[in-house]
């Protein structure tokens, strides 16, 4: 059974691009939580999706944005890239209250 | 807004030395606490989900406790070794599944 998967694995953008990263959920899992490390920190949460829609939102600006298909699995959306946005963009599935099981992350660098 | 706080950011131990670290949180709203481990390139590997008051939980070598009245948990390594190198990482769960994380501990294991 494949974990969570996520693509592509690294990512170089320039400033003011657009760019789409993925996910697959673990199988069984259905719902999708992003998350973004920034160097030195912890991870922070972007927002989460349940049954197609975005049940929760952490403090991101609204040029983060995602969908959920309806095999589950996940994008995430950025516009306007800034410099600030080069990080480390975890993605995570479950499907209890107790358990979040992470993919390796995609590694965005803005330029 | 939460603040979950982890100490120390890094330790040095030798092969063999036990070690622990600290993961501090607001007590009020508390629904669960976890721990992750990660080691470089790979993804976050949860080690302990807990829940309740005086909690403690075990998986080889590593144990952990909980205290959610005073709102701390504290991690444990018995008998540390090279491969147990990695961040530990905790994270408080606001019973919608959000989790807010620690800056985490990175621990160096030298043979």
């Amino acid at each position: 059974d494949a974990g969570v998967t996520q693509s592509p694995t690294h990512l170089i953008k320039t400033r003011g691009q657009q760019v789409t990263l993925r996910c697959s959920p673990k199988s069984g899992h259905d719902t999708v939580s992003w998350y973004q490390q920034a160097l030195g920190q912890g991870p922070q949460f972007i927002f989460q999706y349940y049954e197609e829609e975005e049940r929760q939102r952490g403090n991101f600006p609204d040029r983060f944005s995602g969908h959920q298909f309806p095999n589950y699995s996940s994008e995430l959306n950025v516009n306007a890239l800034l410099l600030g946005d080069s990080a480390l963009y975890l993605c995570a599935s479950s499907s209890t209250l107790y358990e979040q099981y992470f993919g390796p992350g995609t590694r965005l660098t803005v330029t | 807004i939460l603040n979950v706080e982890q100490s120390p950011q890094s330790l040095h131990v030798q092969e063999g030395d036990s070690t622990n670290f600290t993961c501090s949180f607001p007590s009020s709203n508390f629904y669960a606490l976890h721990w992750y481990r990660w080691e470089t390139a790979k993804s976050p590997e949860a080690l302990f989900v807990m829940t309740l008051n005086g909690d403690e939980k075990k998986k080889g070598r590593i144990s952990a406790t909980l205290n959610t009245k005073e709102g701390y948990s504290y991690l444990y390594i018995k008998g540390s070794q090279p491969e147990d190198s990695a961040t530990y990482l905790c994270a408080h769960n606001n019973a919608g599944n959000m989790l807010t994380f620690g800056g985490g501990t990175r621990l160096m294991v030298k043979p």
